[in-house]
């Protein structure tokens, strides 16, 4: 199937900006996902990009697209406690937008 | 507009037993899709239901297996419970069409003793 790969662990302080970063393999991915899960709680949508986009921004978030390199990254400005969370990238292919392969989460630290 | 709803939010199952979970998709969604999450293998996709077919299905054994309603609500069933079946089962929802998110719920913690 699909691989796509995230780093499991990034802390920064509250206010930085925090970079996540995610890879994947799949040529055809047509969409590109971000989800936030907080403790015990499901998957929250935070944003999505279409494969022809390069960047999208939504007030503090910022998605980042190297479709050459199959590289994303979610940039979040002035990182809150609150968002302390583990953050999933996730992409469906062109061959079935239904069905969506998650990357292995990165655990957000964020310090006051 | 009420999110995605899963029943129960928590239960302890013996081995060999079986279990049911329930999900009930955000309003006028007509797709359905569960997945495992485990610390140590992530979040696994089970399958995906449409209009109460299956349409796809992922790498699970027969043991699991799902279906959903006349009104888009799917169950899951788990039988001959395992330990390693321990883990959040999460239901998502979405519209159809190119380019539409799921959706998901809270999940059913399942611990299998």
């Amino acid at each position: 199937g699909e691989d796509v790969e995230q780093s499991l662990f990034l802390s920064v302080r509250e206010g930085d900006s925090s970079v996540i970063n995610c890879t994947y393999t799949d040529s055809s991915s047509t969409y590109l996902y971000w989800y936030k899960q907080e403790p015990g709680a499901g998957l929250q949508l935070l944003t999505y990009i279409f494969s022809n986009m390069d960047m999208k921004q939504d007030q503090r978030l910022t998605v980042l697209l190297n479709k050459k390199d199959k590289h994303l990254s979610l940039r979040i400005a002035d990182t809150q406690t609150g968002d302390s969370a583990i953050y999933f990238c996730a992409e469906t292919p062109s061959y079935n937008f239904n069905k969506f392969y998650f990357g292995s989460g990165t655990k957000l630290n964020v310090k006051p | 507009k009420a999110g995605v709803t899963q029943t129960p939010r928590y239960l302890i199952k013996t081995r060999g037993q079986q279990v049911t979970l329930s999900c009930s998709p955000i309003s006028g969604h007509r797709s359905v899709s569960w997945y495992q999450q485990t610390p140590g293998q992530g979040l696994q996709f089970l399958f995906e239901y449409f209009s109460e077919t299956q349409r796809n299905k992922g790498n699970f054994p027969g043991r699991f297996s799902g279906r959903q309603f006349s009104n888009s609500r799917s169950e899951m069933n788990v039988s001959t419970l395992e330990l390693g079946d321990s883990a959040l089962y999460l239901c998502a929802s979405s519209l159809v069409g190119r380019g539409n998110t799921i959706y998901f719920g809270e999940g059913s913690w399942l611990t299998v003793v």
